[in-house]
């Protein structure tokens, strides 16, 4: 069992926006950077948003990010069949003092 | 451009060591600004960090492994290693090396291409 809480599946039509939310506590997301990795079928993950809400040169800006208290989410508007992939959410825990991974979120592009 | 490749056998027998080696190319491993991490994930399930390197050696481990669990740096060939050790089925997974910036730990980037390491006899 994960300690950041994220959906298992999600899904949504081309061009319509979806969130991906990720749960913690106030000793990780509470207290410090949610970071987004997409990882698509067969690949490495990749870096998609850092600190909380800042996109990597070369991410297009549908993709989005937000935190508010001890959750966090990921947006993509203008849904692409090519975001279909995994989803993961992290966080630094003073607590565990490690890197804490949510379970993942399957993206399902319909 | 930097780049990251992990290295190591893909079989390793129960109760044994596990060994990987990343081989990064395009910055110095002791470089102030970076940490250097290895993440894994057993088939089919999710990410697990496994541990960090600093600059200066230091290292940072996940609880849950860390009475398993030596990395450590060879900035001669700019390389850095995870040794696990009496492994189990439970610990074959994707291996994965990545960078992240000091102070970040849980920023990774780039990423290795990842190895995977089947644990059996």
């Amino acid at each position: 069992q994960s300690v950041l809480t994220q959906p298992p599946s999600a899904s949504g039509t081309p061009g319509q926006r979806v969130t991906i939310s990720c749960s913690g506590g106030t000793s990780n997301i509470g207290s410090n950077y949610v970071y987004w990795y997409q990882q698509l079928p067969g690949t490495a993950p990749k870096l998609l948003i850092y600190r909380n809400n800042q996109r990597p040169s070369g991410v297009p800006d549908r993709f989005s990010g937000s935190k508010s208290g001890t959750s966090a989410s990921l947006a993509i508007s203008g849904l692409r069949s090519e975001d279909e992939a995994d989803y993961y959410c992290a966080a630094w825990d003073d607590s565990l003092s490690g890197v804490v991974f949510g379970g993942g979120t399957k993206l399902t592009v319909l | 451009q930097l780049q990251l490749q992990e290295s190591g056998p893909g079989l390793v027998k129960p109760s044994e060591t596990l060994s990987l080696t990343c081989s990064v190319s395009g910055v110095s491993i002791i470089s102030r600004s970076y940490c250097w991490g290895w993440i894994r994930q057993p088939p089919g399930k999710g990410l697990e960090w496994i541990g960090s390197l600093d600059y200066s050696g230091g290292t940072y481990y996940n609880p849950s492994l860390r009475s398993r669990v030596t990395i450590s740096g060879d900035t001669s060939k700019n390389q850095f290693s995870l040794k696990l050790r009496s492994v189990t089925a439970a610990d074959t997974a994707v291996y994965y090396c990545a960078r992240s910036s000091f102070g970040e730990l849980s920023q990774f980037d780039p990423w290795g291409q990842g190895t995977l390491v089947t644990v059996s006899s």
